[in-house]
């Protein structure tokens, strides 16, 4: 079984400070990681993707996250937080092997300071 | 823009009754997903199709049911509906495999 566990249901962070939401997956296959965005009364939008590739993912509107085998890891990163940012954010772990179907994280809502 | 389309936008119903939410999909998008959000349950995976046929459940009800027709577009229908089915259902597509899904704007039930 796969599952995604993110610290903090709530985040907030100055304007311009640096945005950090932390994602562990557990996985018994080598996982898929995606970050998704949720802005108000809207679907979920693709931030960024991990499929095996490079470690360091570079998605939209400046986020980036790594992937750490070793911690089982997958945090998003933006350097500047902007108030376009406020949102919620949804870690997902799949896999190949059958098992395409994406397990979500509690989510972590994301307030920005002016 | 995602492209998935996902109609109606709204739905209010009553208890005991039976709804059909629409989705389609990406053109060219061989797989739709279906997906609930409730605050109680969160974002949970219900049920994927794949070229018209069923590929893997989640954790959806009997109650509930879907399918995907020829022209790929898929149906979510749930039925004896109660007070807890209330909540946003996301229809996502993909070409295949564990690639991008691409979500819908979702459908908001209400049941009353």
């Amino acid at each position: 079984a796969q599952s995604v566990t993110q610290l903090g249901s709530h985040v907030s962070v100055s304007e311009g400070a640096l945005v950090l939401l932390r994602c562990n997956y557990s996985s018994s296959v080598p996982p898929y990681l995606f970050w998704y965005v949720q802005y108000p009364n809207q679907g979920l939008q693709l931030l960024l993707k991990y499929t095996s590739a490079a470690t360091l993912v570079k998605g939209i509107n400046g986020f980036e996250a790594e992937f750490k085998k070793s911690e089982t890891s997958f945090h998003l990163t933006k350097p500047s937080a902007h108030m376009s940012d406020a949102a919620e954010y949804f870690c997902a772990v799949s896999s190949n092997f059958g098992n395409e179907k994406l397990t979500f994280g509690t989510g972590t809502r994301l307030t920005i300071i002016p | 823009d995602s492209g998935v389309t996902q109609t109606p936008k709204h739905l209010i119903t009553a208890t005991g009754q039976r709804v059909t939410l629409r989705c389609s999909p990406r053109s060219g998008d061989l797989s739709v997903y279906w997906y609930q959000q409730s605050l109680d349950q969160g974002l949970q995976f219900l049920i994927q199709y794949y070229n018209g046929e069923e590929r893997a459940k989640g954790n959806i009800l009997e109650r509930f049911s879907a399918q995907q027709f020829p022209d790929l577009h898929s149906e979510l229908n749930l039925s004896s509906l109660e007070l807890g089915d209330s909540a946003l259902y996301f229809c996502a597509s993909s070409v295949d495999g564990p690639d991008t899904q691409y979500f819908g704007p979702g459908t908001r039930l209400t049941v009353l």
